[in-house]
């Protein structure tokens, strides 16, 4: 079935660092692609998307490139701050027949130290 | 503000107790969904409504009963849990259930099952 594949945390790192979150998938067919962060004490909200292969995403100074050829979406910032702190969910989004679904890797906790 | 509201935040209930999660988004949205959110797994799907029809019902035991009145509303009926139901519970809105469309979650409710 498809599955989403996240690198375990927890990752640490310190203000200004950067920073990548790798994340993979299996799918049968064409997914979309998600990264989502819940922050403490949050629901998750979308952080970027991309819907097809080549496809980048970009918010906040994040960034996923949707690669076909590695089955890939890593998550990308040049120089993350504190308040990045919080815990980093891929997903991707596949119509299959009737079924439609998200399906979420088991998230990254960062932690950012000052 | 998500627009995506979830009450109660916190809930404890014994084995023999009967509760009610509700949820109500106020995004116009037509698709509604429950997830759940254990501890070191992915976010699990459990149901799916799209225009108040359920559309998806992931292997999900029937001591969890959900409901949705109407566009905005979604409840999640519980009786009889298990200690391993304890999680977070998660419900999230979409414009429709189309791959590409953002899901938007709420809070959650915290449930610790005694």
């Amino acid at each position: 079935g498809d599955s989403v594949t996240q690198m375990e945390g927890p990752v640490t790192l310190s203000e200004e660092a950067f920073l990548t979150i790798n994340c993979t998938y299996t799918a049968t067919g064409y997914p979309s692609l998600f990264w989502y962060v819940q922050y403490p004490g949050e629901g998750l909200q979308l952080l970027l998307k991309a819907t097809k292969a080549d496809d980048k995403g970009s918010n906040k100074g994040f960034e996923a490139t949707y690669r076909k050829e590695t089955t890939s979406f890593h998550l990308e910032k040049g120089s993350v701050q504190v308040s990045d702190s919080a815990v980093y969910f891929c997903a991707l989004f596949l119509v299959s027949g009737s079924a439609r679904q998200l399906t979420f890797g088991s998230g990254t906790q960062l932690t950012v130290l000052p | 503000e998500t627009g995506v509201t979830q009450t109660p935040r916190h809930l404890v209930m014994g084995m023999t107790n009967k509760k009610s999660l509700k949820c109500e988004q106020h995004l116009g949205h037509n698709a509604m969904y429950w997830y759940k959110q254990s501890a070191k797994k992915p976010l699990e799907l459990m149901f799916v409504y799209n225009f108040k029809e359920q559309t998806e019902n992931n292997s999900v035991p029937s001591r969890f009963s959900p409901e949705c009145p109407n566009s905005s509303h979604l409840f999640l009926h519980l009786h009889t849990l298990q200690p391993e139901d304890s999680a977070l519970y998660l419900c999230a809105s979409s414009k429709g259930s189309d791959s590409r469309e953002t899901q938007y979650f709420g809070p959650g409710t915290r449930l610790l099952v005694l």
